[in-house]
Parts: structure tokens; C-alpha cells; sequence
């Protein structure tokens, strides 16, 4: 599985929008990037997924570049409830692919 | 909603002593995953179960950790015999078809060995 880098910490206000970045540069054509977030004490929680397209569902958009080689969760409007810890993920397709998770991002939301 | 049980919640237990733990998952979820997570760090895989057959266990301390997923349903992990260096929070994970779709997650077990 193809590794991620993310930056350690951001800060984000409340009410703007939240820019999550992550570099996989080494990912292959078969292989989804996923993100997921862990509040804190709480289990990971399922944002988002995509291949190679854009997608956008009730929480967040996800951007992935046309090299695929980084890619951008959005929170459009994020508020003191998203702060957490976000993990983005390479993993493929297939029953027995794993999910490995990295030390992820801390967002900080901001009042 | 539907949601991945674990328990216990919290558990204390002495160092060498035998602990386990229990997840139940999401009805008619095929794969199952165990995790390990080291306060400040990232969720660590330790076992993976599609059914109840082993997928991947490369991780798995099997000195001292077993898990089993005997009916392909529920899951135990055990520890025998604790160390203080498996204080952790274990989570338990579950999904309909494996690492490319959604995995629901527990909320975990704390383990402090003292």
C-alpha cells in the first residue's frame, strides 16, 4: 500500500472552510485514497473516498490532483465539532486490501 | 443505526495476567478488523478477518495476542500475559467487502496494565 504524508497540525476558523492536504505520491493506478477522522476518545470515523474523480458527499469534497499524487479534503464550513484528528488513507480495491492508517492531521477549529 | 459493539469499555488489569476482548459487528459484514492504538499515534492494524478465515496477521504479537472470528461472526482478541507496554485503546472494525469500502468502527477498549 502506497504511503501518505500529511502535516502534523492546522488551525482553522470557525465558519470558514477547512483544508486538509495529503501527498501519495507513490500510489498506483488501483489504489483509493480514503479519509477518515478520529474525535477525540471515539472510534475512526468514514469521511470520504475516491479514485481519480472528484466526489463530494454531505460531509466534505474530496480533490484529488490529475497526477493523483496528492489530494485535498474540503469541510466547507467547519465548526468546533470537526475538530479531530484526519487520516487520509491509500488502500486498493479487493476484500483483503487493509486500511493503514499514519499519525494523520490534528484540526484545530477555532471559535 | 446499526453499530460495531465492543466491550468492555475500559479495563484495568495486572501485568501477566490474561485479558480479552470482545466485537460484535455490523450484521452480514464480511471483514473484520482488530487495531491497536498507542495514545499520539495512528490506529495500528493487528489482525484482519474476511469471515472467518485470517486475511492478515502480520502485525500480530502471536507470543502473546490471539484472535479468532470462529463462526465468522463475532471476534475475540486476547493478551497472554499483559505487559504495561500494551496499554492501548483496541478497536474493532468491521466492513461489508473489506479495504475498499467504508469500515465502521467501536468505540474501543481502553487497556491499562499496571
Amino acid at each position: 500500500d502506497a504511503k501518505t504524508t500529511q502535516p502534523p497540525s492546522m488551525d482553522c476558523a470557525e465558519g470558514r472552510a477547512a483544508n486538509l492536504p495529503c501527498n501519495h505520491s507513490t500510489i498506483s493506478g488501483n489504489e483509493y485514497v480514503y479519509w477518515y477522522r478520529q474525535i477525540h476518545s471515539q472510534g475512526p470515523q468514514y469521511i470520504i473516498h475516491g479514485l481519480k474523480n472528484n466526489e463530494t458527499n454531505e460531509m466534505a469534497s474530496l480533490i484529488i490532483t490529475e497526477d493523483r499524487k496528492s489530494s485535498t479534503l474540503i469541510l466547507p464550513h467547519a465548526t468546533l465539532r470537526d475538530t479531530a484528528v484526519y487520516y487520509c488513507i491509500v488502500s486498493g480495491f479487493g476484500a483483503t486490501n487493509k486500511l493503514i492508517f499514519g499519525t494523520g492531521t490534528l484540526l484545530a477549529v477555532q471559535p | 443505526e446499526a453499530e460495531v459493539a465492543q466491550s468492555p469499555r475500559y479495563k484495568i488489569t495486572e501485568k501477566s495476567q490474561a485479558v480479552a476482548f470482545w466485537c460484535d459487528p455490523i450484521s452480514g459484514h464480511a471483514t473484520l478488523y482488530w487495531y491497536r492504538q498507542i495514545l499520539g499515534q495512528g490506529p495500528e492494524l493487528l489482525v484482519q478477518f474476511q469471515d472467518e478465515s485470517v486475511v492478515d496477521d502480520s502485525q500480530l504479537p502471536k507470543d502473546r495476542f490471539s484472535a479468532e472470528r470462529l463462526k465468522g461472526v463475532d471476534s475475540t482478541l486476547k493478551i497472554q500475559p499483559a505487559e504495561l507496554g500494551d496499554s492501548a485503546m483496541y478497536l474493532c472494525a468491521s466492513s461489508p467487502l473489506g479495504g475498499n469500502t467504508e469500515a465502521f468502527f467501536g468505540q474501543g477498549t481502553r487497556l491499562t496494565v499496571v
